[in-house]
């Protein structure tokens, strides 16, 4: 079975200091990656996607995450925060079931200090 | 383009009254359909998924129920609302695929007093 765990449900960083977000991934078949960003009383919204076509995925606001199979991580990165970076974000890998399912991580709430 | 739609976007029902919360997916076929709630502080939980018309899969016992009259609706009921029923509900969809992502609403804030 899939399972996600994310390390620190609270990461503090200053303004322009490099966002360093962790998750590491369990599972049995060659995983689908997900990372999402909420903010505040709205739903979540896709930053990348891992999908085996590269180890290194770009996404939106400057975020990228690196696959490492041997370390089964995808940690999340951005090289220079800005407050409006300041958000929860949630690791998920695809279950390899036929529900559709993802499964999320418990979360990591970002503080952004000016 | 695809496009989600849910609401309302808050709702406050009193102990014991009935719900209600719709969701509406366009611009796709036969997607899977889901909902999640967050209680204050905590992550996401996974209520109800279908991948059909009335095709529907709970995950957890609880007084909510999920109904899907067609393709690319998805409704979230109760007959009596309990306190502990609050939180933030999150409609989302996803094309079958194991590498196609969730694509969520913008959630319904429900206050049960």
């Amino acid at each position: 079975a899939q399972s996600v765990t994310q390390l620190g449900s609270h990461v503090s960083v200053s303004e322009g200091a490099l966002v360093l977000l962790r998750c590491n991934y369990s599972s049995s078949v060659p995983p689908y990656l997900f990372w999402y960003v909420q903010y505040p009383n709205q739903g979540l919204q896709l930053l990348l996607k891992y999908t085996s076509a590269a180890t290194l995925v770009k996404g939106i606001n400057g975020f990228e995450a690196e696959f490492k199979k041997s370390e089964t991580s995808f940690h999340l990165t951005k090289p220079s925060a800005h407050m409006s970076d300041a958000a929860e974000y949630f690791c998920a890998v695809s279950s390899s079931s036929n529900t559709g399912k993802l499964i999320f991580g418990q979360g990591t709430t970002l503080q952004v200090k000016p | 383009s695809q496009t989600i739609h849910q609401w309302p976007a808050t709702l406050v029902q009193p102990v014991g009254s009935p719900l209600s919360l719709e969701c509406t997916v366009e611009g796709t076929s036969n997607p899977n359909l889901y909902w999640y709630r967050q209680a204050a502080g905590r992550g996401l939980q996974l209520l109800f998924y279908s991948v059909g018309i009335g095709q529907i899969s709970s995950e957890v016992p609880q007084n909510l129920s999920a109904s899907r009259p067609q393709d690319r609706q998805f409704i979230l009921s109760s007959k009596k609302l309990l306190l502990s029923d609050s939180g933030f509900y999150l409609c989302a969809w996803r094309q079958t695929g194991h590498n196609s992502p969730l694509h969520f609403g913008n959630g319904t804030r429900l206050t049960v007093t």
